[in-house]
Protein backbone atom coordinates (compact mmCIF):
# COMPACT_ATOMS: atom_id res chain seq x y z
CA UNK A 1 0.00 0.00 0.00
CA UNK A 2 1.12 3.35 -1.10
CA UNK A 3 1.35 6.22 1.96
CA UNK A 4 1.96 9.89 2.33
CA UNK A 5 2.64 11.60 5.73
CA UNK A 6 3.29 15.14 6.48
CA UNK A 7 3.97 15.43 9.84
CA UNK A 8 3.14 19.37 10.19
CA UNK A 9 -0.30 20.27 9.86
CA UNK A 10 0.46 23.75 10.06
CA UNK A 11 3.94 25.52 9.83
CA UNK A 12 4.41 29.40 10.91
CA UNK A 13 6.99 31.36 9.46
CA UNK A 14 8.52 34.93 9.17
CA UNK A 15 8.61 36.31 5.87
CA UNK A 16 12.24 36.08 4.85
CA UNK A 17 12.74 32.81 6.61
CA UNK A 18 13.62 29.92 4.79
CA UNK A 19 10.57 27.08 4.66
CA UNK A 20 11.09 23.53 4.91
CA UNK A 21 7.41 21.53 4.74
CA UNK A 22 8.14 17.83 5.45
CA UNK A 23 6.78 14.63 2.93
CA UNK A 24 7.58 10.91 3.96
CA UNK A 25 6.36 8.50 1.45
CA UNK A 26 6.20 4.71 2.03
CA UNK A 27 5.83 2.80 -1.31
CA UNK A 28 6.91 -0.69 -2.75
CA UNK A 29 7.69 0.92 -6.39
CA UNK A 30 9.07 3.52 -8.04
CA UNK A 31 7.57 6.66 -6.68
CA UNK A 32 6.17 9.50 -8.53
CA UNK A 33 5.56 12.93 -6.58
CA UNK A 34 4.34 15.94 -6.66
CA UNK A 35 3.26 18.98 -4.68
CA UNK A 36 0.02 20.37 -4.97
CA UNK A 37 -0.77 23.74 -3.09
CA UNK A 38 -4.64 25.46 -2.96
CA UNK A 39 -4.14 29.15 -2.18
CA UNK A 40 -7.66 30.94 -0.51
CA UNK A 41 -10.55 30.63 -2.04
CA UNK A 42 -8.50 28.78 -5.12
CA UNK A 43 -8.55 25.18 -6.36
CA UNK A 44 -5.41 23.11 -5.79
CA UNK A 45 -3.18 23.28 -8.68
CA UNK A 46 0.49 21.65 -9.28
CA UNK A 47 3.23 23.14 -8.14
CA UNK A 48 6.01 21.14 -8.67
CA UNK A 49 6.73 17.06 -9.55
CA UNK A 50 9.87 15.79 -9.05
CA UNK A 51 11.04 14.62 -12.37
CA UNK A 52 10.65 18.08 -13.32
CA UNK A 53 13.77 19.02 -11.41
CA UNK A 54 12.32 22.74 -11.76
CA UNK A 55 12.17 25.47 -9.21
CA UNK A 56 8.93 27.07 -8.87
CA UNK A 57 7.96 30.13 -7.34
CA UNK A 58 11.64 30.02 -5.43
CA UNK A 59 10.00 26.71 -4.51
CA UNK A 60 12.16 22.79 -4.63
CA UNK A 61 11.64 19.33 -3.72
CA UNK A 62 14.68 16.68 -3.51
CA UNK A 63 13.42 13.04 -3.83
CA UNK A 64 15.47 11.02 -1.04
CA UNK A 65 14.59 7.65 -1.59
CA UNK A 66 17.17 6.81 1.01
CA UNK A 67 15.17 8.70 3.65
CA UNK A 68 11.78 8.57 1.37
CA UNK A 69 11.03 12.22 1.60
CA UNK A 70 10.06 15.25 -0.75
CA UNK A 71 10.39 18.07 1.27
CA UNK A 72 9.35 21.50 0.35
CA UNK A 73 12.13 24.05 -0.04
CA UNK A 74 11.82 28.03 -0.33
CA UNK A 75 14.94 29.86 1.23
CA UNK A 76 13.18 33.19 1.60
CA UNK A 77 9.19 32.69 2.39
CA UNK A 78 6.86 35.59 1.05
CA UNK A 79 3.07 36.67 2.65
CA UNK A 80 1.89 35.18 -0.84
CA UNK A 81 3.36 31.49 -0.61
CA UNK A 82 0.42 31.20 2.36
CA UNK A 83 -1.49 28.29 1.60
CA UNK A 84 -2.52 24.99 2.23
CA UNK A 85 0.32 22.44 0.70
CA UNK A 86 -0.24 18.76 -0.02
CA UNK A 87 2.28 16.36 -1.11
CA UNK A 88 1.26 13.60 -3.35
CA UNK A 89 2.59 10.13 -4.30
CA UNK A 90 1.51 8.54 -7.71
CA UNK A 91 1.35 4.66 -8.13
CA UNK A 92 3.00 2.96 -10.95
CA UNK A 93 0.42 3.11 -13.38
CA UNK A 94 -0.38 6.76 -12.92
CA UNK A 95 -3.93 6.06 -12.45
CA UNK A 96 -4.08 7.26 -9.06
CA UNK A 97 -2.71 9.84 -6.53
CA UNK A 98 -2.21 9.32 -2.77
CA UNK A 99 -2.34 12.57 -1.11
CA UNK A 100 -0.70 13.56 2.65
CA UNK A 101 -2.86 15.51 5.28
CA UNK A 102 -1.49 18.62 3.81
CA UNK A 103 0.41 21.51 5.52
CA UNK A 104 -0.95 24.78 5.85
CA UNK A 105 2.17 27.05 5.53
CA UNK A 106 1.39 30.91 7.12
CA UNK A 107 3.64 33.33 6.19
CA UNK A 108 3.99 36.27 8.70
CA UNK A 109 4.74 39.76 8.17
CA UNK B 1 -9.53 27.86 -21.55
CA UNK B 2 -12.45 26.61 -19.41
CA UNK B 3 -11.09 24.50 -16.44
CA UNK B 4 -12.89 21.71 -15.01
CA UNK B 5 -16.29 22.28 -13.52
CA UNK B 6 -18.56 21.05 -10.90
CA UNK B 7 -22.23 21.47 -9.71
CA UNK B 8 -23.05 22.32 -7.31
CA UNK B 9 -20.85 24.27 -5.39
CA UNK B 10 -22.44 23.44 -2.24
CA UNK B 11 -24.91 20.84 -1.56
CA UNK B 12 -26.76 20.56 2.09
CA UNK B 13 -29.01 17.44 2.39
CA UNK B 14 -31.04 15.19 5.23
CA UNK B 15 -29.79 12.00 6.03
CA UNK B 16 -31.01 9.14 4.14
CA UNK B 17 -31.66 11.01 1.05
CA UNK B 18 -29.54 10.71 -2.28
CA UNK B 19 -27.61 13.40 -4.04
CA UNK B 20 -25.85 13.54 -7.23
CA UNK B 21 -22.89 15.62 -8.00
CA UNK B 22 -21.39 16.73 -11.36
CA UNK B 23 -18.07 16.98 -13.15
CA UNK B 24 -17.19 18.43 -16.38
CA UNK B 25 -13.73 17.86 -17.47
CA UNK B 26 -11.41 19.89 -19.64
CA UNK B 27 -12.42 18.71 -22.85
CA UNK B 28 -9.61 16.06 -24.57
CA UNK B 29 -9.16 15.01 -21.02
CA UNK B 30 -8.98 11.37 -21.28
CA UNK B 31 -9.00 10.75 -17.77
CA UNK B 32 -11.15 11.64 -14.58
CA UNK B 33 -10.59 10.87 -10.86
CA UNK B 34 -12.89 11.88 -7.87
CA UNK B 35 -11.93 12.27 -4.42
CA UNK B 36 -13.60 12.96 -1.25
CA UNK B 37 -11.85 15.82 1.35
CA UNK B 38 -13.34 15.51 4.93
CA UNK B 39 -12.57 18.70 7.20
CA UNK B 40 -8.61 18.65 8.30
CA UNK B 41 -7.90 15.44 5.92
CA UNK B 42 -5.97 15.13 3.18
CA UNK B 43 -7.72 14.13 -0.50
CA UNK B 44 -9.12 10.61 -0.32
CA UNK B 45 -9.07 8.72 -4.13
CA UNK B 46 -12.44 7.10 -4.86
CA UNK B 47 -13.02 6.50 -8.22
CA UNK B 48 -10.61 7.04 -11.88
CA UNK B 49 -12.31 6.78 -15.26
CA UNK B 50 -10.02 6.40 -18.58
CA UNK B 51 -10.97 6.39 -22.04
CA UNK B 52 -13.32 3.37 -22.62
CA UNK B 53 -11.25 1.34 -20.16
CA UNK B 54 -13.44 -0.21 -16.97
CA UNK B 55 -13.37 2.47 -14.39
CA UNK B 56 -10.87 1.89 -10.92
CA UNK B 57 -13.23 2.06 -8.52
CA UNK B 58 -10.88 1.21 -5.64
CA UNK B 59 -11.37 3.93 -3.74
CA UNK B 60 -15.46 4.18 -3.41
CA UNK B 61 -16.12 3.53 0.42
CA UNK B 62 -19.06 1.74 0.20
CA UNK B 63 -21.51 0.42 -2.09
CA UNK B 64 -23.82 3.59 -1.66
CA UNK B 65 -21.21 5.36 -3.59
CA UNK B 66 -21.17 4.95 -7.31
CA UNK B 67 -20.04 7.05 -10.79
CA UNK B 68 -20.98 7.00 -14.42
CA UNK B 69 -19.03 9.16 -17.07
CA UNK B 70 -19.83 9.33 -20.64
CA UNK B 71 -17.47 9.05 -22.83
CA UNK B 72 -14.87 11.22 -21.89
CA UNK B 73 -17.26 13.60 -20.98
CA UNK B 74 -18.89 14.54 -17.81
CA UNK B 75 -19.24 12.49 -14.61
CA UNK B 76 -21.49 12.00 -12.05
CA UNK B 77 -21.07 10.68 -8.40
CA UNK B 78 -24.32 9.49 -7.10
CA UNK B 79 -24.21 9.12 -3.31
CA UNK B 80 -27.38 6.94 -2.32
CA UNK B 81 -28.89 7.04 1.36
CA UNK B 82 -26.30 10.03 2.51
CA UNK B 83 -25.20 9.68 6.32
CA UNK B 84 -23.89 12.27 8.43
CA UNK B 85 -20.08 10.78 7.72
CA UNK B 86 -20.69 11.44 3.81
CA UNK B 87 -20.27 15.28 4.74
CA UNK B 88 -17.11 16.46 2.78
CA UNK B 89 -15.65 18.44 -0.21
CA UNK B 90 -15.92 16.28 -3.07
CA UNK B 91 -13.38 16.98 -5.70
CA UNK B 92 -13.22 16.12 -9.29
CA UNK B 93 -10.02 16.50 -11.16
CA UNK B 94 -8.56 15.63 -15.34
CA UNK B 95 -5.61 14.63 -17.00
CA UNK B 96 -4.56 14.36 -20.57
CA UNK B 97 -3.91 10.65 -20.19
CA UNK B 98 -2.99 8.44 -23.52
CA UNK B 99 -3.41 4.75 -23.12
CA UNK B 100 -0.36 3.48 -21.93
CA UNK B 101 1.23 6.48 -20.55
CA UNK B 102 4.28 5.43 -18.18
CA UNK B 103 3.79 8.50 -16.12
CA UNK B 104 1.43 10.12 -14.31
CA UNK B 105 -0.32 13.55 -16.50
CA UNK B 106 -0.39 16.88 -14.14
CA UNK B 107 -4.78 16.23 -12.55
CA UNK B 108 -6.56 19.62 -12.95
CA UNK B 109 -8.92 19.78 -10.32
CA UNK B 110 -12.22 21.70 -10.30
CA UNK B 111 -13.21 23.86 -7.51
CA UNK B 112 -15.90 21.30 -5.32
CA UNK B 113 -18.67 20.73 -4.12
CA UNK B 114 -19.40 21.12 -0.91
CA UNK B 115 -21.73 18.39 1.15
CA UNK B 116 -23.68 18.51 4.01
CA UNK B 117 -25.68 15.81 4.92
CA UNK B 118 -27.98 17.04 8.15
Amino acid sequence: AQRVTQPEKLLSVFKGAPVELKCNYSYSGSPELFWYVQYSRQRLQLLLRHISRESIKGFTADLNKGETSFHLKKPFAQEEDSAMYYCALSNNAGNMLTFGGGTRLMVKP
Amino acid sequence: GAGVSQSPSNKVTEKGKDVELRCDPISGHTALYWYRQRLGQGLEFLIYFQGNSAPDKSGLPSDRFSAERTGESVSTLTIQRTQQEDSAVYLCASSFLPSGAPIQETQYFGPGTRLLVL
